[in-house]
C-alpha cells in the first residue's frame, strides 16, 4: 500500500533554531513534494525532488531513495515560518499521496 | 500561482441539497485535481481529470461527481450533501517543471459546511 508518514505531528521551537521535519514512504517513488500551508491559507509548493538535495533561501530538502526518507530543514527559523508543512509522494504516476502534515510554531 | 481560482470560497448548505464547486484555470493545463482536506487525514484525492471529458476517480470519490467540458473549468458536484462532506476542498493543476517532472499548484480552497 502506498503510504506517507510524517514526523513530528507538531513542533514548537524558539526563533533562530534549526528545524527538521521528516517524511518516510512505503515503496519506491518517482518524486517527492514538500508543501507549505499557512493558517487559513492556501497551499504552496516548496520543493519537488527525486534525488539528492535542494536549497531555497533558508529551506533545504533532502531525499534518500534507498532509505525511503526525506527531510525538510529550516535554518535560522523565524515566526513567519510557522505553518503546516506537508510532504507528498508520487508513486509511479502523477497522483500525489499526502502525509498528514507537521504543524510548526516558531516562538519569538 | 498558476491562475487557479475556486468558487465559492465559502458555502453553508443543508443536508440533502446538491452543491457544485467550480475550479477555473487560465493557463490551459491538462491535468486537474479535486482534493478534500480534513484534520487527521491530510489531503485526499476525490477525482481528477486528464483532459476535456476525461476524468477518473480518486481514493474518496463516493458521493461526488465531476465534469470537465472545457479545459479551463473542472466542476465538483455533491449530488446530495451529507455532514461527512463538511471539509475544505482544494483544486489543483499539474504543471511541467523541467523536462519530465510535474509540480502541483493549488487553488485557494473552498470551505464547505453541511448542516
Amino acid at each position: 500500500k502506498n503510504e506517507v508518514e510524517q514526523s513530528p505531528q507538531n513542533l514548537t521551537a524558539q526563533e533562530g533554531e534549526f528545524i527538521t521535519i521528516n517524511c518516510s514512504y512505503s515503496v519506491g517513488i518517482s518524486a517527492l513534494h514538500w508543501l507549505q500551508q499557512h493558517p487559513g491559507g492556501g497551499i504552496v509548493s516548496l520543493f519537488m525532488l527525486s534525488s539528492g538535495k535542494k536549497k531555497h533561501g533558508r529551506l533545504i530538502a533532502t531525499i534518500n531513495i534507498q532509505e525511503k526518507h526525506s527531510s525538510l530543514h529550516i535554518t535560522a527559523s523565524h515566526p513567519r515560518d510557522s505553518a503546516v508543512y506537508i510532504c507528498a509522494a508520487v508513486f509511479g504516476n502523477e497522483k500525489l499521496t499526502f502525509g498528514t502534515g507537521t504543524r510548526l510554531t516558531i516562538i519569538p | 500561482d498558476a491562475g487557479i481560482t475556486q468558487s465559492p470560497r465559502h458555502k453553508v448548505t443543508e443536508t440533502g441539497t446538491p452543491v457544485t464547486l467550480r475550479c477555473h484555470q487560465t493557463e490551459n493545463h491538462r491535468y486537474m485535481y479535486w482534493y478534500r482536506q480534513d484534520p487527521g487525514h491530510g489531503l485526499r484525492l476525490i477525482h481528477y481529470s486528464y483532459g476535456v471529458k476525461d476524468t477518473d476517480k480518486g481514493e474518496v470519490s463516493d458521493g461526488y461527481s465531476v465534469s470537465r467540458s472545457k479545459t479551463e473549468d473542472f466542476l465538483l458536484t455533491l449530488e446530495s450533501a451529507t455532514s461527512s462532506q463538511t471539509s475544505v476542498y482544494f483544486c489543483a493543476i499539474s504543471r511541467l517543471a523541467g523536462t519530465k517532472a510535474y509540480e502541483q499548484y493549488f487553488g485557494p480552497g473552498t470551505r464547505l459546511t453541511v448542516t
